[in-house]
């Protein structure tokens, strides 16, 4: 159980063009779901935490209008990066919290998205 | 500010044991994480501590000690497959996962 996908796996996009990424909980309802970043070699940085419903919450230096974050329900986010840049290559992960915080603190992971913008 | 620290890399070999430590200065403390990742891919869940003491899961095993602020991570009978970085992570007052950067644990034969 608790399993977590992401769609793509991997995709390659042109500068100036928006790429979305979904993020879809396959057996459990997520109440949270959070989106990292990951650079070659580096630890994952939170980019975003978004609660079903609610607008998401954006770390300090992460753009909001860059990367769009939709939880439109408890079982899938989604991750836009908007006009993107070759900066903006990077292994995006996203992760799923079950249920009532106060129960469950573990987090499950997808599998990732690479993006390379060219 | 909120800190976490473990090496930066480690070598080990196949079949014998190895112990990884992660210290942490934090807001609030709700839990300590460890994740194995390999190479381009997600990380993977490995155990989870808020109590003191040690917790065993077959070949792994975490520890935690709350007071010094000090958690490790034991591999046992390691495997050529166990190389792979480990990540620390505490979860904070607010719940939310602070990371440490990683270990990257290799192993010889």
């Amino acid at each position: 159980g608790a399993v977590v996908s992401q769609h793509p796996s991997w995709v390659i996009c042109k500068s100036g063009t928006s790429v979305k990424i979904e993020c879809r909980s396959l057996d459990f309802q997520a109440t949270t779901m959070f989106w990292y970043r990951q650079f070659p070699k580096q630890s994952l940085m939170l980019m975003a935490t978004s609660n079903e419903g609610s607008k998401a919450t954006y770390e300090q230096g992460v753009e909001k209008d860059k990367f769009l974050i939709n939880h439109a329900s408890l079982t899938l986010s989604t991750l836009t990066v908007t006009s993107a840049h070759p900066e903006d290559s990077s292994f995006y992960i996203c992760s799923a919290m079950e249920g009532n915080r106060d129960f469950s603190y573990e987090q499950y992971f997808g599998p990732g998205t690479r993006l390379t913008v060219t | 500010g909120q800190n976490i620290d473990q090496p930066t890399e480690m070598t080990a070999t196949e079949g014998a044991i190895v112990q990884i430590n992660c210290t942490y200065q934090t807001s609030g403390f709700n839990g300590l994480f460890w994740y194995q990742q390999h190479a381009g891919e997600a990380p993977t869940f490995l155990s989870y501590n808020v109590l003191d003491g040690l917790e065993e899961k077959g070949r792994f095993s975490s520890f935690l000690s709350r007071s010094k602020g000090y958690s490790y991570l034991l591999l046992k009978e390691l495997q050529m497959k166990d190389s792979a970085s480990y990540l620390c992570a505490v979860l904070d007052s607010n719940y939310q996962l602070i990371w440490g950067a990683g270990t990257k644990l290799i192993i010889k034969p």
